[in-house]
């Protein structure tokens, strides 16, 4: 099946400092990704869509430059927290849409803790 | 906008019990319906999917899920359980027309325990 990996798997950072997050779809093309926020015991929030070769589309309320997304190639798709704060604390979720199978694969999650 | 809702947050069933976890949405267009499972420590995987046709859809690992449009509902059913079920079920809802960005609304998840 199509695998979609996601690096760090784990990051501790300062308060103040920025982390970069990748996804990659390790066997497959995607033109579209997206990136998720997952809080304890809750449900899967959407961020934004990652396009590759153009600007990411935002949902509301996501602060577009504190969650900076390049999608800089089919296969990676970047999240880059800037000037992190504790409240970013949280579990990051990308996935990759798929055409041919019309669904969207999902990476194992990067865990940030903001000290 | 899409919502999902599943009413049972924590189901707790022992081993051979038969399993039925609730899916409501609200939407009035056309939907696209999944269901995911997040075993402990893993990602996301895709359980079933319904895009049209038969409503009743079969999964992987013995699931199934009856799609009932007048009740904007899409249930999920396992005859019975094995401990190796214990996860946590996440029904999500695509808008089913072009231009919807093939983005995902999730429901807030079910946790499910089955006991030996």
């Amino acid at each position: 099946g199509a695998v979609v990996s996601q690096h760090p798997s784990r990051v501790i950072c300062k308060s103040g400092t920025s982390v970069k997050i990748e996804c990659r779809s390790l066997d497959f093309q995607a033109t579209t990704m997206f990136w998720y926020r997952q809080f304890p015991k809750q449900s899967l929030m959407l961020m934004a869509t990652s396009n590759e070769g153009s600007k990411a589309t935002y949902e509301q309320g996501v602060e577009k430059d504190k969650f900076l997304i390049n999608h800089a190639s089919l296969t990676l798709s970047t999240l880059t927290v800037t000037s992190a704060h504790p409240e970013d604390s949280s579990f990051y979720i990308c996935s990759a849409w798929r055409d041919i199978a019309y669904e969207q694969y999902f990476g194992p999650g990067t865990r940030l803790t903001v000290t | 906008a899409q919502s999902v809702s599943q009413h049972n947050h924590h189901v707790i069933l022992s081993e051979a019990a038969s399993l039925e976890l609730g899916c409501n949405y609200s939407y009035g267009g056309t939907v696209n319906l999944f269901w995911y499972v997040q075993y402990p420590g893993q990602h996301l995987q895709l359980l079933l999917k319904y895009f049209s046709g038969d409503p009743l859809v079969k999964g992987i690992k013995g699931f199934e899920a009856e799609f009932i449009k007048s009740k904007f509902s899409f249930n999920l059913r396992k005859p019975s359980v094995q401990w190796s079920d214990t996860a946590e079920y996440f029904c999500a809802v695509m808008d089913g027309l072009t231009g919807g960005g093939n983005k995902l609304t999730f429901g807030t998840g079910t946790q499910l325990k089955v006991e030996l």
